[in-house]
């Protein structure tokens, strides 16, 4: 199975709002509300930041914010701030009861 | 406090075998399904195989699929992933992570396999 599509990179400034698209298909994204986002700093494992499309964990900032809308699932980050700089990755079961993930999308923080 | 802790990564040649290890505290293990993701050096995260609670059930990428193992020992908190055959493309950190169809709320450190001659 191919990975999900997400952007290479996307970049913002301190306090402005990114969003990072992730396009699957009807077997994925679009099949289930099993869609999850994933922030990763350099040389650290990944963390939790959105799950089952738009539930935040405790702990992670109201400034994350995710949606789906067919087949394509999108993060949201507001009021950007210089610690969001990291890796993004979205995810997604899948029906052949697997998981895939995206690509990852490079943040940066002008 | 959740932790997940990987062991067993270490340099081995092409074709030979390793088993991971991941210590679990902090949670009912017995009542929560896991996963191994791995990420090859400068790429992307990539999901290898997951196991229901009890063990009964298991789940592989197409590309580790007749060449790894994962299992469970409920008794002693731990997950475990057999690795045979290995290639080159194998190199990567190996992470465990709590979860299976939903999210994978917890990870560990990760334990980094190398595949090389």
């Amino acid at each position: 199975q191919s990975a999900l599509t997400q952007p290479a990179s996307v970049s913002g400034s301190p306090g402005q709002s990114i969003t990072i698209y992730c396009t699957g298909t009807s077997s994925d994204i679009g099949g289930y509300d099993y869609v999850s986002w994933y922030q990763q700093h350099p040389g650290k494992a990944p963390k939790l930041m959105i799950y089952d499309v738009t539930n935040r964990p405790s702990g992670v900032s109201n400034r994350f914010s995710g949606s789906k809308s067919g087949n394509t699932a999108s993060l949201t980050i507001s009021g950007l701030q210089a610690e969001d700089e990291a890796d993004y990755y979205c995810s997604s079961y899948t029906s052949r009861s697997t998981r895939l993930f995206g690509g990852g999308t490079k943040l940066t923080v002008l | 406090e959740v932790q997940l802790l990987e062991s067993g990564g270490g340099l081995v040649q092409p074709g030979g075998s390793l088993r991971l290890s991941c210590a679990a505290s902090g949670f009912t293990f017995s009542s929560n399904a896991m996963t191994w993701v791995r990420q090859a050096p400068g790429q992307g995260l990539q999901w290898i195989s997951s196991i229901g609670a009890s063990g009964d059930a298991t789940y592989y990428a197409d590309s580790v699929k007749g060449r790894f193992t994962v299992s469970r020992e409920n008794s002693k908190n731990t997950l475990y992933l057999q690795m045979i055959s290995l290639r080159v493309e194998d190199t990567a950190v190996y992470y465990c992570a709590k979860g299976r169809v939903g999210a994978l709320d917890y990870w560990g450190q990760g334990t980094l396999v190398s595949v090389s001659s």
